[in-house]
């Protein structure tokens, strides 16, 4: 019963391809996050969502985007891949406002070829 | 959100208490003070936040000095399963639930 799930755990894919990964959370959060972690380990928010706003980090190209088809879903659809997008990529949730803390799954390792 | 300094590295006899140190100078007074870790190839696990009171739960103490500058996290007796890059990150409550993670501390608890 893991609370937040991503799939797959690992991708594999070649530039120009378009390819989604896939995040579920049982918890019952009302927001959810996507990160992305980079070969130097840092890690960095790509958007925040919940039923009301849509926030998008500025950097973030416009070749990713989420769709949350429910409240407990929120996929990363990526067109037009390219090298650069190689990393690990996190999905998060978190309740509220008042508790704000955040919940992550375990990350899905893209490597574009 | 307020910029946090974190040692590069530390490390930590297993049994004895790990304490780690997080600056956050230019803290402002709505924003807390939260803790993550993670462990390798893992997710960020969250430990614990505070606003300027300290804080304990079942996993860490979060102490915060008085001017709010400054905290440490203690895990009180360390395993080697607490392995792991520690983050310190400074956010208001209400900017969109957004957590920055800067480069954090990789504490290594040796046998």
């Amino acid at each position: 019963d893991t609370a937040v799930s991503q799939t797959p755990k690992y991708l594999v894919t070649q530039m120009g391809n378009d390819k989604s990964i896939k995040c579920e959370q049982n918890l019952g959060h009302d927001t959810m996050y996507w990160y992305k972690q980079d070969s130097k380990k840092f890690l960095k928010i790509m958007f925040s969502y919940n039923n009301k706003e849509l926030i998008i980090n500025e950097t973030v190209p416009n070749r990713f985007s989420p769709k949350s088809p429910d409240k407990a879903h929120l996929n990363l659809h990526i067109n037009s891949l390219e090298l650069g997008d190689s990393a690990v990529y996190f999905c998060a949730s978190s309740p509220d406002r008042a508790k704000p803390e955040a919940f992550f799954g375990q990350g899905t390792r893209l490597t574009v070829v | 959100d307020a910029k946090t300094t974190q040692p590069t590295s530390m490390d930590c006899a297993e049994g004895r208490a790990a304490n780690l140190p997080c600056n956050h100078s230019t803290i402002s007074g709505n924003e807390y003070v939260y803790w993550y870790r993670q462990i390798h190839s893992q997710g960020p696990q969250y430990i614990i936040h505070g606003l300027k009171n300290n804080e304990t739960n079942e996993m860490a103490s979060l102490i915060i000095t008085e001017d709010r500058k400054s905290s440490t996290l203690i895990l009180p007796h360390a395993t080697l399963r607490d392995t792991a890059v520690y983050y310190c990150i400074v956010r208001a409550w209400n900017t969109g639930n957004q957590f920055y993670f800067g480069t954090g501390t990789s504490l290594t608890v040796i046998p």
